[in-house]
Order: C-alpha cells, then structure tokens, then sequence
C-alpha cells in the first residue's frame, strides 16, 4: 500500500512569489491536515480537509490555503511568499481524522524562500 | 495540533544498549498516544500508538509505558542500532475528536547512537 506522496519533494521561490504543494494520501483515507515544520516551532498545524471540506484551520495567515478534490488528494497554496516561510511542509492522511486514526505522514515538501 | 519548538533535548545512547526517550503530555483528557520517528530530511514516521486502557504495548523491538497518573509516556527502544538515530516525538489526541486539529505534538528527543 502506497503512502502518502508529496509533491515536489524540494523546492526554491523568491518573495512575493506563490507556491502550490501537492499531496496524495494513502488510498481510502479521506483525512488530509497540513503542517508547517521549522526548527524553532516544531509542527504547526495549518488545515485540515474531509471530504473536500475545510474541518479546521490554525492560526495562519490568509495567504495559506488549501483544497481537497473528490479523490481526496490535496493541494497547499501559498501566496506572496515571505522570507519566514521557508519550511518543510508535511502532509498527513488518516481514515477519518484524529479520532484514533493515525495519521500518517508524507516525506514532505522543502520550501526556501530567497 | 500545537506542538512547542524549543531547543530539542538529546540522548546519546551506546549501539546496543537499550534506549528510553520520555515525554511529559500535557492534556489530562487526552487517551490515545502516538510515537513517530522522524529521520533527517524525511517526514515523521509512525512507530507505534497505545490507547489509554493500556499500560504497556510492544511492538519491534519498541515499548511504549503509559503511566497517567503523572501524564508521562516513554518509549522503549531494544538493542539500539545506528538506524534508529533520528527525533522521536510523541503525539496525544482524545479519542472521539473528529479532527486532526487537536492532535498536540511534542517537541522530540534527538537519539544519537555511539559506536
């Protein structure tokens, strides 16, 4: 059984500019979150989606976004690049969510930004 | 999830000894637990979980102890091998919350291993 791929694996931007990140969960999984790994915060949480719907966000600028198509592969935006977000950006896919279903991760993207 | 990013604190363990990295959970109603591992340049991997009805899960040469008295979970690595160098950090979450949002993420035990 595959795992969750990410899309692309690294990954250098220039401020202002936008970036797309791609996810593909493990099949049958219908959770997809979204996390922001940096070495002075740890895991941040930015969104999660189900069934292509928004469950959750976290304390995240409008600039990130995201979305989740019917085959429940997901999609991370982020506009007007800044310096700060350079990070490694994990995908993570479970059956329902968090309820007791582990979630598992992807390898992740490697975001700079110059 | 909110997890705190500070200074990762370090256990350097000798190949073969056995290992026990610790974690301090900070949600008295959390119930189910996770371990990852997280190896450099790779996303976190998933080693082994243990629901709060449990005071003790093996798996491959891991043990996770719960104890939930003092909020406090180890896990247990055997014969430790230069493979398992990597941050380990657990997970808490409550079963019967519906999102990923409210997993909480621990900052991780960095394990170097010694020849």
């Amino acid at each position: 059984k595959a795992g969750v791929t990410q899309t692309p694996r690294y990954l250098i931007k220039t401020r202002g500019q936008q970036v797309t990140l791609s996810c593909s969960p493990i099949s049958g999984h219908r959770s997809v979150s979204w996390y922001q790994q940096t070495p002075g915060q740890g895991l941040q949480f930015l969104f999660e989606y189900f069934s292509e719907t928004q469950r959750n966000k976290g304390n995240f600028p409008g600039r990130f976004s995201g979305r989740q198509f019917s085959n429940s592969r997901s999609e991370m935006n982020v506009s007007t690049l800044e310096l700060g977000d350079s990070a490694l950006y994990l995908c993570a896919s479970s059956l329902a969510g968090g309820t007791g279903n582990t979630i598992y991760f992807g390898e992740g993207s490697w975001l700079t930004v110059v | 999830g909110e997890s705190v990013g500070l200074h990762l604190p370090t256990l350097s363990v000798q190949e073969g000894d056995n290992s026990i990295i610790n974690c301090a959970y900070s949600n008295s109603a959390s119930d189910y637990f996770i371990w990852y591992k997280q190896e450099s340049g790779k996303g976190p991997q998933f080693i082994i979980d243990i629901r709060s009805n449990m005071d003790k899960r093996q798996g491959q040469r891991v043990t996770v102890l719960l104890n939930k008295t003092v909020k406090h979970l180890s896990l247990q690595i055997a014969a430790t091998q230069p493979g398992d160098s990597a941050v380990y950090f657990c997970a808490e979450n409550i079963l019967g919350y519906s999102s990923a949002s409210k997993i909480i993420f621990g900052s991780g035990t960095r394990l170097s291993i010694r020849p």
